[in-house]
């Protein structure tokens, strides 16, 4: 069964900093990987989706890079602000009979303090 | 956009009630799911669909049922509750062909008492 990692499962930083957030899965045989955020009492917001074939993806101040033979990924944040302070969570997409189940990490709560 | 629309927001029940909880979206998306997220257990697939007329349980399906008649609707229906069912209930919507990103609902936080 895959079992999803993240490190560290919170993080509290001043602004300005950049971030990396780990997140590890156990079988590499993924379709894709994907970033959430979460503020508290909502839903899910997907930030970031990595294919299985794809090392990285951007989005504004934020990169995600992808090891599938090493079943690692990261989380980049760029000059970070008190906005994003959330909870992030990754998850993983499972091939074959697995296609179509995500499985989640538990996440990692960030604070950005001014 | 509406997106993903939950309801209720919050519910509570008695031990051995049933109550259904209520997903739509209106994206047009082939796949939809319920997930369930316990504080240090993370989200858990319960159950899921790839188009009207098919399902296919997750991870966590015990205890739960769930129908796909129309391509907009996914409810998911507790037959006898119980206490450990009390969680916080998210309905997600994407894209059947994949590498596509999933759309949350706000969620329904549901107590069983």
């Amino acid at each position: 069964k895959q079992e999803v990692t993240q490190i560290p499962a919170a993080l509290s930083v001043p602004e300005g900093e950049n971030l990396v957030l780990n997140c590890s899965f156990t079988d590499s045989a993924i379709y894709n990987l994907q970033w959430f955020r979460q503020d508290p009492g909502k839903g899910l917001t997907s930030l970031l989706l990595i294919q299985s074939s794809q090392r990285e993806q951007t989005s504004g101040r934020l990169n995600a890079s992808l090891d599938k033979s090493s079943g690692r990924s990261t989380l980049y944040i760029a000059a970070s602000q008190p906005g994003d302070s959330a909870t992030y969570l990754c998850a993983v997409e499972g091939r074959g009979s697995t296609l179509g189940r995500l499985y989640f990490g538990r996440g990692t709560q960030l604070t950005v303090w001014p | 956009n509406a997106g993903v629309t939950q309801t209720p927001k919050f519910q509570v029940l008695k031990t051995g009630q049933s109550m259904t909880l209520q997903c739509a979206q209106d994206m047009n998306h082939e796949y939809m799911s319920w997930y369930r997220q316990d504080p240090g257990m993370g989200l858990r697939l319960i159950h899921y669909s790839v188009g009207a007329g098919i399902t296919d349980q997750g991870e966590v399906p015990n205890g739960y049922n769930v129908s796909r008649s129309t391509t907009e609707d996914f409810p998911l229906r507790l037959l006898s509750a119980a206490p450990s069912q009390t969680s916080v209930y998210f309905c997600a919507s994407g894209r059947a062909q994949g590498n596509s990103p999933l759309h949350f609902g706000n969620g329904t936080r549901l107590t069983v008492t």
